[in-house]
């Protein structure tokens, strides 16, 4: 089935320092979704990106969505400790009715 | 606005009893989603709902879970007879529109079976 598929699985860096995850799905999409989740917690919308769109950016968040290559990148500029949390991407079902979530890459910024 | 809002938050049930958990939307939403989180993996997608309609249900198991949105008052996942592989951590989601917006997420039921 369709998936969003994140890489690395786990990234550790110092604070100040830039974070680049990837993520990788299978067919087309409408929108490609990233999401923070905290431990323990529920998860947060970071960005949408739309499948007409190359490069987005919200505050120290800058998303690239390539579709040639089905895949997408998010890149943190300028880690924060608080930054530390599981990162998903999301893409929309053939249907368009669900969210398929990858497994995450599990961030952790240290000071 | 409150956000998204789940009860319980923590859930204990013996195998064999029911699990209900609740789920109200962000006000003005009418589109519900229900996902589960077991350790260590991504939301694994169960059922999308509108007001009184299962719009999508092709994540859920299909014997001993349903989930309803009834016209009046919050979304319900329930799950009978409870198993050890039940145990996880339940979403529940709400978008104005549907998944051509973001989602907005409620803080999880932990279930546990014992």
């Amino acid at each position: 089935s369709q998936q969003g598929e994140e890489d690395p699985q786990a990234l550790s860096i110092q604070e100040g320092e830039n974070a680049t995850m990837n993520c990788s799905y299978k067919t087309s999409i409408n929108n490609l979704q990233w999401y923070r989740q905290n431990s323990g917690r529920g998860l947060v919308h970071l960005i949408l990106i739309r499948s007409n769109e190359r490069e987005k950016h919200s505050g120290r968040l800058r998303v690239t969505l390539d579709t040639s290559k089905k895949s997408s990148s998010l890149l943190i500029t300028a880690s924060r400790a608080a930054d530390t949390a599981s990162y998903f991407c999301a893409t929309d079902d053939k249907a368009g009715t669900a969210l398929i979530f990858g497994k995450g890459t599990t961030l952790s910024v240290s000071s | 606005n409150a956000g998204v809002m789940q009860n319980p938050r923590h859930l204990v049930r013996r195998r064999g009893q029911e699990a209900r958990l609740r789920c109200s939307p962000m006000k003005g939403h009418s589109h519900v989603y229900w996902y589960r989180q077991l350790p260590e993996e991504g939301l694994k997608f169960m059922v999308y709902l509108q007001k009184e309609n299962i719009i999508d249900e092709s994540g859920m198991p299909k014997e001993r879970f349903s989930a309803e949105f009834p016209k009046e008052g919050p979304s319900i996942l329930r799950i009978q007879q409870v198993v050890r592989g039940d145990s996880a951590a339940y979403f529940c989601a709400s978008s104005p529109r549907g998944t051509e917006e973001e989602q907005y997420f409620g803080p999880g039921t932990r279930l546990t079976v014992t």
